[in-house]
């Protein structure tokens, strides 16, 4: 079993749709979360960051880390077909310098 | 403007050719990283480097090498004997482990073995 899950997709949601993303994990031990956009050919750029538990806001993103359910969410309102993508979450221990990362989840937002 | 660069973004190389893959920092993070990024399978890690002139393997170190002579540079060596070369390649960086350790990455440099 990964220790990082990640439904690889593809989602295919229409303009201004709410999309949700998610991760579940099984290492109970971290305590650092993070999501990841990854357009085609490009790097991947950190959206969001979040330590322990509980949700976080920026904009139109929002994320969410339940650690009783060892589950973190993504959720993204009015989504555009700019938000078309690869998602990847990410996930730390404290005192360790390995991230794990899921395998990412494709989103296509049609017009 | 503060980030990661990696050199070429594309790269190709003959079966039994070692090539080597650049990236620099100017974020001034101590730690430094790479990735293997194939379809379907995530990101998978190299080496990482957590001060200048140390490093540690990853999960897939076999085939590669590193180094770190300096705090800006962590150049991979991918070298005849990575049986399956052909993949994305990501540098990353990061400060120490604390609440507020981001990674960032750099673009990336896609190497194609001919």
């Amino acid at each position: 079993q990964k220790e990082v899950e990640q439904d690889p997709g593809p989602l295919s949601v229409p303009e201004g749709a709410i999309v949700s993303l998610n991760c579940t994990y099984s290492n109970s031990a971290f305590q650092y979360f993070m999501w990841y956009r990854q357009y085609s050919r490009k790097g991947p750029e950190l959206l969001m960051y979040t330590y322990s538990s509980g949700n976080k806001e920026d904009g139109r993103f929002t994320a969410q880390v339940d650690k009783s359910s060892k589950y973190i969410s993504l959720f993204i309102r009015d989504s555009q077909p700019s938000d078309s993508a690869t998602y990847l979450c990410a996930m730390r221990s404290p005192g360790t310098y390995k991230y794990i990362f899921g395998t990412g989840t494709r989103l296509k937002v049609l017009a | 403007d503060g980030g990661i660069t990696q050199s070429p973004k594309y790269l190709f190389r003959k079966e039994g050719q070692n090539v080597t893959l650049s990236c620099e920092q100017n974020l001034n993070h101590d730690a430094m990283y790479w990735y293997r990024q194939d379809p379907g399978q995530g990101l998978r890690l190299i080496y990482y480097s957590q001060i200048v002139n140390d490093f540690q393997k990853g999960d897939i170190a076999e085939g590669y090498s590193v180094s770190r002579e300096k705090k800006e540079s962590f150049p991979l060596t991918v070298t005849s004997a990575q049986k399956n070369p052909t993949a994305f390649y990501l540098c990353a960086s990061s400060i120490p482990p604390g609440p507020y350790n981001e990674q960032f990455f750099g673009p990336g440099t896609r190497l194609t073995v001919l």
